[in-house]
């Protein structure tokens, strides 16, 4: 079944660039979603189809899907984006949705 | 907007099933806009995808799952509803469900539901 690897953390200072990466065979191929997850809160998606943000999600979001990765990228990191963020894509090949492990950003 | 709301209960028995329903308003299922999906989270775990569900009854299943899992649409009543049977401790999630449109990303989420399984 097709994976999407996440590195387990990523941490950085406030003010500066995160980037969070997820691979997994042939990823260009595939529309990538991101996902903002605070604990005790319901999932938010930021980026949409590997680079596109959803009303509401302010523009230090960014996403882009080429290479062989999928990258979300937050620039002007606020500690109020501490959260774990997931990559998601729908497998066409076996009809399903597959969910990277997670990364949990820590704002230092 | 669409808004969904899980309800169900929040312990059930090892061994027995799971079921859980999720009603939405601000939007019909019938209305072919979405496909409807159900999203867990074991304590101290990642996301993991349960099942979607389209308004015609098609279903799509996570393979781990799909000899437990039953994910059904009552439109008259605007819900879709998730059983999951032989349940175990591995089970014990936090239950969301979610708007899937175009079997792309989840746009609108519930808020989420726990459910322990525990004699």
């Amino acid at each position: 079944s097709y994976v999407l690897t996440q590195p387990p953390s990523v941490s950085v200072a406030p003010g500066k660039t995160a980037r969070i990466t997820c691979g997994g065979s042939n990823i260009g191929s595939k529309d990538v979603h991101w996902y903002q997850h605070r604990p005790g809160q319901a999932p938010v998606v930021v980026i949409s189809y590997d680079s596109d943000r959803p009303s509401g999600i302010p523009e230090r979001f960014s996403g882009s899907n080429s290479g062989g990765t999928a990258t979300l990228t937050i620039s002007g990191v606020e500690g109020g984006d501490e959260a774990d963020y997931y990559c998601q894509v729908w497998d066409s090949t076996s009809d399903q949705v597959v969910f990277g492990g997670g990364t949990k950003l820590t704002v230092l | 907007q669409v808004q969904l709301q899980e309800s169900g209960p929040g312990l059930v028995k090892p061994s027995e099933t799971l079921s859980l329903t999720c009603t939405v308003s601000g939007g019909s299922i019938s209305s072919g806009s979405y496909f409807w999906g159900w999203i867990r989270q074991a304590p101290g775990k990642g996301l993991e995808w349960v099942g979607t569900v389209y308004y015609s009854g098609t279903t799509y299943y996570n393979p781990s799952l799909k000899s437990r899992v039953t994910i059904t649409v009552e439109t008259s009543k605007n819900q879709f509803s998730l059983r999951l049977t032989s349940v175990t401790a591995a089970d014990t999630a936090v239950y969301y469900c979610a708007t899937h449109p175009r079997l792309a990303q989840f746009d609108y989420w519930g808020q989420g539901t726990l459910v322990t399984v525990s004699s």
